[in-house]
């Protein structure tokens, strides 16, 4: 079946402890990214990927970090989180390119305390 | 600032009526998208419509697209309880491809059976 996973699903954990959330396709997609929601807010993107070894900013980079050594692979790194990072996480792919659709992970529901 | 603005931000309509929102964005695009949210869970893309087309049918749903007043909207015909979830609107700006995907705030659509 194709799709994105991303885990864990919930987590907290508390200010300045490094985190990782794992995201990972099975459809051979160029394209990867990670976005946050929080209400009000809509989904902003984080960071995203045309390939491996390419990563740019999104919208709201500061404070994460993110690899692709990997086709398939693209974690998202909180390396000293903060109270502002609590959010809702989705990881994205899609084919590279114009008009692509994205296909979409059920979603990180982060806490940081 | 968002790119895209849903409108309305809540909608409540009977089971079988038709449900319509609306997008409004800033900047010349190459492709708008509308995709559907369920509770808390990943976005699932239902139609994508190009800057030189002007209405789109898949199935139940109707897009139009305006450039010239930088808007779009959704109806959703004879709708059903599963219908209810939250809509957001998603652009790519002219000029860049699909990475720079941004989304709008949404719509919360409630069906009352």
């Amino acid at each position: 079946e194709a799709q994105v996973t991303q885990n864990p699903r919930y987590l907290i954990t508390v200010t300045g402890k490094k985190l990782t959330v794992t995201c990972s396709q099975n459809m051979n997609h160029e394209y990867m990214s990670w976005y946050r929601q929080d209400p009000g807010l809509g989904l902003r993107q984080i960071y995203y990927s045309m390939n491996v070894e390419v990563t740019d900013k999104g919208d709201v980079p500061e404070g994460y970090k993110v690899s692709r050594k990997e086709k398939r692979n693209f974690p998202l790194i909180l390396e000293s989180p903060s109270p502002n990072q609590t959010s809702l996480y989705f990881c994205a792919s899609s084919l590279w390119g114009e008009a692509d659709t994205q296909y979409f992970g059920p979603g990180t529901r982060l806490t940081v305390l | 600032s968002q790119q895209g603005e849903e409108d309305p931000q809540a909608l409540s309509i009977q089971e079988g009526e038709n449900a319509t929102m609306n997008c409004s964005y800033k900047t010349s695009i190459n492709n708008l998208q509308w995709y559907r949210q369920n509770s808390g869970r990943g976005l699932v893309h239902l139609i994508l419509i190009r800057s030189n087309e002007r209405e789109k049918h898949s199935g139940r749903l109707r897009v139009t697209l305006d450039t010239s007043k930088k808007s779009s909207s959704l109806l959703i015909t004879a709708s059903r309880a599963a219908d209810t979830a939250s809509y957001f609107c998603a652009t790519d700006m002219a000029n860049f491809g699909n990475e720079k995907l941004t989304f709008g705030t949404g719509t919360r659509l409630t069906i009352i059976p």
